[in-house]
């Protein structure tokens, strides 16, 4: 089974943008849908992304995903952050080499200061 | 509106068991895959189970083969994690969710705690 590895963390300043990235370790990014999930503290995770770069109703235009086959990598991109966007956020793919199997990433926490 | 809640987790001993339920209302559960998914504390998510909308196909995660078992009663409406043989690394956050092609909507969870 690929690993999806996402660095630790993150901080930039309200108003600036930050993007937050994905690699994928074996196998093509492009193979499988790739989601993104926010999970603020106490909380139960809620999509922001999905299949690559669809955002659920309700997620504001502010983020947006992307994948990069050139990088093996998926990205989230949060644009006009905001102190409420603080939060881990963890994307997650699907392997079907072997038996059917759901990856996430190690997570991000993201600082908005 | 879609929900789903968990309940049935607590403080177990090593070796022990314990049946996680998930009660779902707000639509048509049985034309949906469902799923658990567990967070050990201060850790990330882990995917740890998936079955099909009839029961006909079930999958683990490795560490949790042969000692857990998902379940569903679709009359019910319910989602079940039979969890056998416990140990202390499998104490986490247990959350259910409802899966499309991603896990679109999630539970608050149910702590389960294995220690002596």
């Amino acid at each position: 089974n690929f690993m999806l590895t996402q660095p630790h963390s993150v901080s930039e300043s309200p108003g600036k943008t930050v993007t937050i990235s994905c690699t994928r370790s074996s196998g093509s990014i492009a193979s499988n849908y790739v989601q993104w999930y926010q999970q603020r503290p106490g909380s139960a995770p809620t999509t922001v992304i999905y299949e690559d770069n669809q955002r659920p109703s309700g997620v504001p235009d502010r983020f947006s995903g992307s994948i990069d086959s050139s990088s093996n990598s998926a990205s989230l991109t949060i644009s006009g952050l905001k102190t409420e966007d603080e939060a881990d956020y963890y994307c997650q793919s699907y392997d079907s080499s072997n038996h059917p199997y759901w990856v996430f990433g190690g997570g991000t926490k993201l600082t908005v200061l | 509106e879609v929900q789903l809640v968990e309940s049935g987790g607590g403080l177990v001993q090593p070796g022990g068991s314990l049946r996680l339920s998930c009660a779902a209302s707000g639509f048509t559960f049985s034309s949906y895959w469902m799923s658990w998914v567990r967070q050990a504390p201060g850790k990330g998510l882990e995917w740890v189970a998936n079955i099909k909308q009839d029961g006909s196909e079930k999958y683990y995660v490795d560490s949790v083969k042969g000692r857990f078992t998902i379940s569903r009663d679709n009359a019910k409406n319910s989602l079940y994690l039979q969890m056998n043989s416990l140990r202390a690394e499998d104490t986490a956050v247990y959350y259910c969710a409802r899966v499309t092609t991603f896990f679109d909507y999630w539970g608050q969870g149910t702590l389960v705690t294995v220690s002596s």
